[in-house]
């Protein structure tokens, strides 16, 4: 099945400085990836995602990367701010609809 | 709409006892999924659906059974309860929109501690 491997496990940054994460996957059949953000007691939220024909995407601070050669994507905020400060996941969609998951990331911006 | 509702929200529970907790969408997603979250471990896809009458495993099936009787709801039974499932279950249902696109709505979540 599939593997989702995501670090780091914990990122501080200041802020106004960038934030990047890396995610792995192995099977060479899944096609889409999205990341999610789950804030302190609530649920995950979709917040960006790309597919496996495309190699990379933008959405204003949020930006996504995939090589899928390598079988790995990254999730880049710039100039963070305190309410980026969250958990953040990232998926790998393979066969049948099934998707895992990465253990995730948590983020903290200092202000 | 409500999206994805979960019923309860917490329950606690005696080792043995068994329970179902109940996922609901009204947005006529074909498929829905359950997954727990433990600390440091992610989001575990336990079972899932991609059509009503249909279900299939995920990674931590053991101890769960699932049933998809209807296609707006998704069960997922605990027969036996265990402390090893006390966890954070997340219900989550999806369809396949423009270009392959899949986002996955979630809902609000249940904690499930058993004793």
């Amino acid at each position: 099945g599939e593997n989702v491997e995501q670090h780091p496990s914990t990122l501080s940054v200041q802020e106004g400085d960038s934030a990047v994460i890396k995610c792995t996957y192995s099977d060479s059949a899944s096609n889409y990836f999205p990341w999610y953000k789950q804030e302190l007691g609530k649920r995950p939220q979709l917040i960006i995602d790309i597919r496996s024909n495309v190699g990379e995407k933008k959405d204003q601070r949020i930006a996504v990367t995939l090589n899928k050669t390598a079988k790995h994507f990254s999730l880049h905020i710039t100039e963070t701010q305190p309410e980026d400060s969250a958990v953040y996941f990232c998926a790998a969609r393979g066969g049948y609809q099934k998707v895992t998951f990465g253990t995730g990331t948590k983020l903290q911006v200092i202000p | 709409n409500a999206g994805v509702t979960q019923t309860p929200k917490f329950r606690v529970l005696k080792t043995g006892q068994s329970m179902t907790l109940l996922c609901a969408q009204d947005m006529n997603h074909e498929y829905m999924y359950w997954y727990r979250q433990d600390p440091g471990m992610g989001l575990r896809l336990i079972h899932y659906s991609v059509g009503e009458g249909t279900t299939a495993k995920g990674e931590v099936p053991d101890g769960y059974n699932v049933s998809r009787l209807k296609k707006q709801n998704f069960l997922l039974g605990l027969e036996s309860a265990a402390p090893s499932q006390t966890s954070v279950y997340f219900c989550a249902s999806s369809l396949i929109g423009l270009a392959g696109v899949n986002e996955q709505f979630f809902g609000p979540g249940t904690r499930l501690t058993v004793l």
